[in-house]
């Protein structure tokens, strides 16, 4: 069975500064899918971004990366320039590649200072 | 696009009662719908995954009969809590996925349910 580990229950960081969300997976699986999700007060799930496992280019959208180390599996999200409406609970997922269901960890709470 | 609506946002009831949840698929054919279960400060709890026209299935420890998953169409699944309980009380998630789309899930906006 697949599992997803985030290791830092909660993370704070500066308005404006650079802050790396952990994530680490296990899977016997060679196609997968990788999301990070945010879910703020509201607990609406928000898609951050995510990674197909066979593409080796980490994908990026705007002030959000993320580090797709396979070998390793390992899915790290970096945020850049820090907002103060970056501040939630942040959740890293797995999907394989038959449409079942997400697999998340158990989230990171973002705090954002100003 | 990708539209997933869930209905109600908020709802308090009655011990004993049943209360019934609506997650809607807007704007494409939702082949398979997941409800998840989330507790405070924690990560969403996959209870069921439903297909449509065939029967849930749920995940251990989840009561079948408890919660009643109907999906009845490619828009539309239901989950009712049947004669509710205050241990019942939680925040309640559907998502559905796109046949077309397999490694995308879409959320709905969650139900928080309080049973008094």
């Amino acid at each position: 069975a697949q599992t997803v580990t985030q290791s830092q229950p909660e993370m704070s960081v500066q308005e404006a500064e650079t802050v790396t969300l952990s994530c680490t997976y296990d899977t016997s699986e060679s196609d997968y899918y990788l999301f990070w999700y945010k879910q703020p007060p509201s607990r609406q799930m928000i898609l951050v971004i995510r990674q197909e496992a066979y593409k080796q280019q980490n994908a990026t959208e705007n002030r959000f990366s993320v580090n797709f180390q396979k070998a390793a599996k390992s899915f790290s999200l970096k945020i850049s320039d820090s907002q103060l409406g970056d501040a939630a609970m942040y959740f890293c997922a797995y999907n394989n590649n038959a449409g079942n269901m997400l697999t998340f960890g158990g989230g990171t709470r973002l705090m954002v200072k100003p | 696009g990708a539209v997933v609506s869930q209905h109600p946002s908020r709802v308090i009831c009655k011990s004993g009662t049943s209360v019934k949840i609506e997650c809607r698929s807007l704007d494409f054919q939702a082949t398979t719908m997941f409800w998840y279960r989330q507790f405070p400060k924690q990560s969403l709890m996959l209870m069921a995954t439903s297909n449509e026209g065939s029967k849930a299935t749920y995940e251990q420890g989840v009561e079948k009969d408890k919660f009643l998953i109907n999906h009845a169409s490619l828009t539309l699944s239901t989950l009712t809590v049947t004669s509710a309980h205050p241990e019942d009380s939680s925040f309640y998630i559907c998502s559905a996925r796109d046949g077309f789309r397999l490694a995308e899930a879409f959320f709905g906006q969650g139900t928080r349910l309080t049973v008094v």
